[in-house]
């Protein structure tokens, strides 16, 4: 149980296109769904969190016209990065949990290459 | 604010017990988690323990948890090439407000 997909899994794309990611909870509902930015070799490091029908609440120093993210349903979560540059090419992955201090299940990640 | 720490680096021999350690700083977390993160994947849950408990096993997994000294360690029992990943330590406060993480230590597994 607690499956959460993730896609696409890689993407590459010209600078100046915008890129959107699907996270997906498959057998619970997602109170809450995470963004995460991972660096080679690095800790991750939180962008996001939304909540289900609200706006999301994004980390200092991310920009939120530069990261959007959508939380219509409690199963799907999206998060596009718009005009990309090669500066935005990153592993970027997503959890979810149902809220409070659930576990946090992850998705396998997608890794966003900009030329 | 809340912080997470672990040693970044460990190597073992295939079969000795493997133990890595963490040390985070946030006195009102509820609980504390063990993920593993395998080359280009996502993190799979491990194992967590709620802050009331100082033990918990799962079949090759202990983990050990010391609230005084704010110290978790996950101890890996018959270490195998298959457990050579990242491990992240990561801790939460009351409600899940924060969720913080360590930033892993990159366990090696030598034949």
């Amino acid at each position: 149980g607690a499956v959460v997909s993730q896609h696409p899994s890689w993407v590459i794309c010209k600078s100046g296109t915008s890129v959107k990611i699907e996270c997906r909870s498959l057998d619970f509902q997602a109170t809450t769904m995470f963004w995460y930015r991972q660096f080679p070799k690095q800790s991750l490091m939180l962008m996001a969190t939304s909540n289900e029908g609200s706006k999301a609440t994004y980390e200092q120093g991310v920009e939120k016209d530069k990261f959007l993210i959508n939380h219509a349903s409690l199963t799907l979560s999206t998060l596009t990065v718009t005009s990309a540059h090669p500066e935005d090419s990153s592993f970027y992955i997503c959890s979810a949990n149902q809220g409070g201090n659930q576990p946090q299940h992850f998705g396998d990640g997608t890794r966003l290459s900009i030329l | 604010g809340e912080d997470v720490e672990q040693s970044l680096f460990l190597s073992v021999r295939e079969g000795d017990s493997s133990v890595i350690n963490c040390t985070y700083t946030d006195s009102s977390s509820t609980y504390l988690y063990w993920y593993k993160q395998e080359p280009g994947a996502g993190l799979q849950l491990l194992t967590y323990i709620f802050s009331n408990m100082d033990m918990k096993q799962d079949q090759r997994l202990t983990v050990l948890l010391n609230k005084k000294d704010k110290h978790l360690s996950l101890r890996i029992a018959d270490t195998q090439t298959g457990d050579s990943a990242i491990y992240f330590c990561a801790e939460t406060g009351n409600y899940g407000q924060n969720f913080v993480f360590g930033p892993g230590t990159r366990l090696s597994v030598l034949p």
